[in-house]
């Protein structure tokens, strides 16, 4: 299994402004990613941040609203760029650990984001 | 990732036996089936996962038919904490995508 950390757990921050969210794991992971879950609503997955590679970005989602940074194989970093309202979410990391021949994904505790 | 199909809620006696079906009728032959619960505003659990062979750990069952296109997620003995909304995910590895679950609440 793994142990994933998030900052902030949570922040109330205005329109136009921007937000670092950081996720921290206790061992070395290749896959990270990124996740939204808006209210009452599901998982969405933001992207998928390779260390040392650009992240791979869904479908909705862009680099210059979400940048990504993944300078190493234990940290990750998800910014939220001039914000609206509509950016109103939990935001999760998650990470691929593989046990055996297959993979398990473990789940951070999320940032509960709030924009005024 | 193949589509999953869950029932949006359901509820189960406390003590007894909770069964979640989910059908993934598209799987294809590399894609492991994956249970996640999430319990209010935490972040997904991951349960258990399997291939074809059927699976059992300290938190539940998993059965999957032999034709692979669907499974059951079994809580032996539901309690009041595995209340939760339950995500069934058919995937090969990583980048889960989720789906709207099944949203289970036990009852005393």
């Amino acid at each position: 299994s793994a142990v994933i950390s998030q900052k902030p757990s949570r922040d109330i921050c205005q329109r136009g402004t921007s937000l670092t969210i950081q996720c921290q794991v206790d061992s070395q992971v290749t896959m990270m990613f990124w996740y939204r879950q808006q209210p009452g609503q599901s998982l969405t997955l933001i992207a998928t941040a390779n260390q040392g590679s650009e992240a791979t970005y869904e479908s909705g989602f862009v680099i210059d609203k979400f940048p990504i940074s993944r300078p190493n194989l234990t940290f990750s970093t998800l910014t939220v760029s001039n914000m609206s309202p509509e950016d109103s979410s939990i935001y999760l990391c998650s990470v691929d650990v593989l046990q055996g021949s297959s993979y398990e994904q473990y789940f951070g505790p999320g940032t509960r984001l709030t924009v005024t | 990732d193949a589509k999953t199909t869950q029932p949006p809620s359901m509820d189960c006696a406390e003590g007894r036996a909770a069964n979640l079906p989910c059908n993934h009728s598209t799987i294809s032959g590399n894609e492991y089936v994956y249970w996640y619960r999430q319990i209010h505003s935490q972040g997904p659990q991951y349960i258990i996962h399997g291939l074809k062979n059927n699976e059992t750990n300290e938190m539940a069952s998993l059965i999957i038919t032999e034709d692979r296109k669907s499974s059951t997620l079994i809580l032996p003995h539901a309690t009041l904490r595995d209340t939760a909304v339950y995500y069934c995910i058919a995937a090969y590895s990583g980048n889960m995508r989720f789906g709207a679950g099944t949203r289970l609440t036990v009852k005393p």
